[in-house]
């Protein structure tokens, strides 16, 4: 187990709904990253948080949005559902020195199981 | 055209065979290539990681860096039925991860 956790463990809601994923990072971490992988693909990068400030952020548009909180935890919003927007959502947790050094974060990355949302 | 390319398989091998993995990648700017491990219903597991041109050995597994040419390979030796999972390549620069579409292998017992 890789102590980062993520809930719910699976989610329905309906087009135009708004829906909230949790993250629980492992101790010592104080980055957040987060990710969606539609079936049969990758990962794609949503973005990054880290020490509570987002720290890039990939091709997703504004309705994606979240939140890093003191302990390190984390939530991704997603606002205006889209059925596209059914995928499974991974959390990862990681240590950064510093915002722009990305040593650490290659080999302190640990994925959570993830979310799977389903738009209908 | 994607910034990594994965062959998505499915490979089928027999137990004890020697797979190889591909990925092309066409950003010069990516620093870090990396492997991942998935299994169905969890998140993806580190298994290796470079940062230069060359190859990586860890136990059964090989990682291989060709810069110039934009391509990376991962070798599993002596395959085992635990091996069966979604291998994934992926790259990293400036903070942001990309990652391959991932190839899905079942080690035949």
């Amino acid at each position: 187990e890789t102590g980062v956790t993520q809930s719910p463990t699976h989610l329905i809601k309906t087009r135009g709904q708004q829906v909230t994923l949790r993250c629980s990072s492992q101790s010592g971490h104080n980055t957040v990253s987060w990710y969606q992988q539609a079936l049969g693909q990758g990962p794609q990068f949503i973005f990054q948080y880290y020490r509570e400030e987002e720290n890039g952020r990939g091709n997703f548009p504004p309705r994606f949005s979240g939140l890093q909180f003191p302990n390190y935890s984390s939530e991704l919003n997603v606002n205006a559902l889209e059925l596209d927007d059914s995928a499974l959502y991974l959390c990862a947790s990681s240590y950064l020195d510093n915002p722009t050094g990305g040593g650490s974060l290659v080999y302190t990355q640990y994925f959570g199981p993830g979310t799977r949302l389903t738009v209908l | 055209q994607k910034e990594v390319e994965q062959d998505p398989g499915p490979l089928s091998v027999p137990e004890g065979a020697i797979v190889s993995l591909n990925c092309t990648y066409s950003n010069s700017a990516f620093q870090y290539f990396m492997w991942y491990r998935q299994y169905s219903r969890k998140g993806p597991e580190l298994l290796m990681y470079t940062y230069s041109s060359g190859n990586k050995e860890d136990g059964r597994f090989t990682a291989q860096v060709d810069k110039s040419s934009k391509y990376i390979s991962l070798f599993i030796r002596d395959s085992q039925p635990s091996d069966s999972a979604t291998y994934l390549c992926a790259m990293m620069t400036f903070n942001k991860f990309y990652f391959g579409s991932g190839t899905k292998l079942n080690v035949k017992p």
